[in-house]
């Protein structure tokens, strides 16, 4: 069936540089996308979502671009911090359904 | 403040002990949800509720039930729990399901987790 994966398992960035994961879904029908913060021991936060009537959308430190062509998906945290070291994962919804389709996630280490 | 709370959180049980997950939330949310999330597998959903009496299954439903008597709690129930089941468990609520596109976005809010270890 399809699914929503990503590119990289594990992200390494130095404190202070901009990070950036990637997701790929594969069901053009999606049309409203999130990304997850998990910290260990803690359940999934919510970071940032978008519609697929958008190209872009800003947060605090945080950009999700949406790339509908080749169906892509990634979120750029700005000046990355050692508090933002988590595995991040994206969720799709398909237009009128009513679940969510998880990635697998990124684990993302800020070294200092 | 606003939150999703399970219990337990940790329980190592034995195969065939029937178990309850429980998970209240306090932001009178309609749309209430559990999931499983396994090692390189993301978050699988086993059931969902739109509102109260209403569920539906998810992904994953085999060897679980549900029941949503109430709009603020969605117990997970194990009948006869078996090692496949062994997992990080996650209850998610939101004002309105992830597809009502007619409303303004709708992310989920998620407990902290039950992690089961069936033996």
């Amino acid at each position: 069936g399809e699914s929503v994966g990503l590119h990289l398992p594990t992200l390494s960035v130095q404190e202070g540089d901009n990070s950036i994961i990637n997701c790929a879904y594969s069901n053009s029908a999606s049309d409203y996308f999130i990304w997850y913060k998990q910290e260990s021991g803690k359940g999934p936060q919510f970071i940032i979502d978008i519609r697929s009537n958008m190209d872009k959308r800003q947060g605090q430190r945080v950009t999700v671009l949406l790339n509908k062509t080749v169906k892509h998906l990634s979120l750029q945290i700005a000046a990355t911090q050692p508090g933002d070291s988590a595995v991040y994962f994206c969720a799709e919804n398909i237009a009128n359904n009513n679940d969510m389709r998880f990635g697998a996630g990124t684990r993302l280490t800020v070294k200092p | 403040e606003a939150q999703v709370t399970q219990n337990p959180r940790y329980l190592i049980t034995v195969t065939g002990k029937k178990l309850t997950v429980t998970c209240s939330q306090n932001m009178n949310h309609e749309y209430m949800s559990w999931y499983r999330q396994d090692p390189g597998l993301g978050l699988r959903q086993i059931y969902y509720s739109m509102n109260v009496e209403v569920t539906d299954k998810g992904d994953v439903p085999e060897g679980y039930k549900v029941s949503r008597k109430e709009k603020r709690n969605f117990p997970l129930i194990l009948e006869s729990p078996s090692p496949n089941q062994t997992s990080l468990y996650f209850c998610a609520s939101s004002s309105r399901p992830p597809g009502a596109t007619l409303y303004s976005n709708q992310p989920q809010h998620f407990g902290d987790g039950t992690r089961l270890s069936i033996l």
